[in-house]
């Protein structure tokens, strides 16, 4: 079957504008995950989701950033304002939540973000 | 001080070399052991799961965790062109979702 995809696959904006990017999850898959790939910080968990609630948001680094999923499905991860050092890699991963233990996560190819 | 350590590399071996990958940790809630792999400009796709201490095998691909050392290895035995990549450790608590990453260490086997 299809795996994550996300959308757009290049984004060049100008600072200070909005972004928004989108993750289409695997089919069934319940929990979605945002990770930020910055060069030299390595992959960095941002939000979770189970179902279209959010239990964990810590990992957002500002309130410029904000993220919601509709029908369990379909996630947006939107950046306000845009600054440089949002310049990164913004990878989506899905799994299965079954009871108990760690689910595999599927990552998505990714969107990279580059503000002027 | 990051909760997990990788050295970046870049790290560069002869095929048929055995590559010894390495992470150390700091939490000791951690109870899932993750290696990915990552091509150039792709996502990063699991390599071995390992739960809680000891040793897994998987064709060429051994990973190893040592809980009392803080300490996971990722070893690649008989290393092809193919395997030049970066590899990712990752792990996470029981209980908890989000994974925890190493820098990722990239990985060079030359022909």
């Amino acid at each position: 079957g299809a795996g994550v995809s996300q959308s757009p696959s290049n984004k060049v904006t100008e600072k200070g504008k909005d972004v928004e990017l989108r993750c289409d999850p695997i089919s069934g898959h319940t929990a979605l995950y945002w990770y930020r790939q910055s060069l030299g910080q390595g992959l960095e968990f941002l939000i979770y989701f189970q179902g279209n609630s959010a239990p964990d948001k810590s990992g957002l680094p500002s309130d410029r950033f904000s993220a919601e999923r509709t029908g369990g499905s379909v996630s947006t991860l939107t950046i306000q304002r845009t600054q440089q050092e949002d310049s990164a890699v913004y990878l989506c991963a899905s799994s299965r939540n079954l009871a108990g233990g760690q689910e595999t996560q599927y990552f998505g190819p990714g969107t990279r973000l580059l503000v002027l | 001080q990051k909760e997990v350590e990788q050295d970046p590399g870049p790290l560069s071996v002869p095929e048929g070399a055995i590559v010894s990958l390495n992470c150390t940790y700091s939490n000791s809630a951690f109870q899932y052991f993750m290696w990915y792999r990552q091509y150039s400009r792709k996502g990063p796709e699991l390599l071995m799961y390992t739960y809680s201490s000891g040793n897994k095998e998987d064709g060429r691909f051994t990973a190893q965790v040592d809980k009392s050392s803080k300490y996971i290895s990722l070893f690649i035995r008989d290393s092809q062109p193919s395997d030049s990549a970066t590899y990712l450790c990752a792990m996470s608590g029981q209980g908890a979702q989000k994974l925890v990453f190493g820098q990722g260490t990239r990985l060079t086997i030359n022909p």
